[in-house]
């Protein structure tokens, strides 16, 4: 069974620009979480969505945003990039409320 | 707020050694507790879950404990060896059991050949 895919793995943009980065879960999971993870803040959790639905959100201001497809994979957009937004963006997928499966991660840093 | 903590920062052991690593969480309405190690730049591997429900799991040389009452979680790796080398981070999810898990700060661990 394939594992969480993320793509792109690495980014680069410009403050002020925009960055959508996307995540494919493992067959069959319905769950996709994002998280942030930054070297001051560590692991924050950013929104979940089930059946493509948003079914909970951190505490992030609304330039971060993000959707589910009909298939399940999922998209998190960030808009009008700031240096701080510098950091590993992480997805999850799980079966429900149960184990979560990460994958590698994008990195995105923003000059 | 749930906050969750991990002692030590960072741990430094030779290889062989049996070690402890500690996770504290101040809200114990929790749904489960998992363990995860990072290594250097990637994603999180999951190395153990424990529901609320549950006291302990193990998995090869690794056993995870759960007190809930008391807010904390253990994960003791026996006989360490090198490969062991990464940051483990523990996680709690809500008592709701929204897939919104709470970080702790993680411990640096390094097993030294």
């Amino acid at each position: 069974k394939a594992g969480v895919t993320q793509t792109p793995r690495y980014l680069i943009k410009t403050r002020g620009q925009q960055v959508t980065l996307s995540c494919s879960p493992i067959s069959g999971h319905r769950s996709v979480s994002w998280y942030q993870q930054t070297p001051g803040q560590g692991l924050q959790f950013l929104f979940e969505y089930f059946s493509e639905t948003q079914r909970n959100k951190g505490n992030f201001p609304g330039r971060f945003s993000g959707r589910q497809f009909s298939n399940s994979r999922s998209e998190m957009n960030v808009s009008t990039l700031e240096l701080g937004d510098s950091a590993l963006y992480l997805c999850a997928s799980s079966y429900d409320s149960y184990e979560q499966y990460f994958g590698p991660g994008t990195r995105l840093t923003v000059t | 707020k749930q906050e969750v903590t991990q002692i030590p920062a960072a741990l430094s052991v030779p290889e062989g050694e049996n070690l402890v690593l500690n996770c504290s969480f101040t809200d114990s309405a929790i749904y489960n507790l998992q363990w995860f190690r990072q290594d250097p730049g990637k994603g999180l591997t999951s190395l153990l879950l424990i529901q609320s429900s549950q006291r302990e799991q193990t998995s090869g040389r690794l056993n995870a404990s759960l007190d809930k009452s008391s807010g904390r979680s253990t994960l003791y790796i026996a006989a360490s060896q090198p490969g062991d080398s990464a940051t483990y981070l523990c996680a709690v999810s809500r008592q709701t059991g929204a897939n919104n898990l709470f970080f702790g700060t993680g411990t640096r661990l390094t097993v030294i050949p």
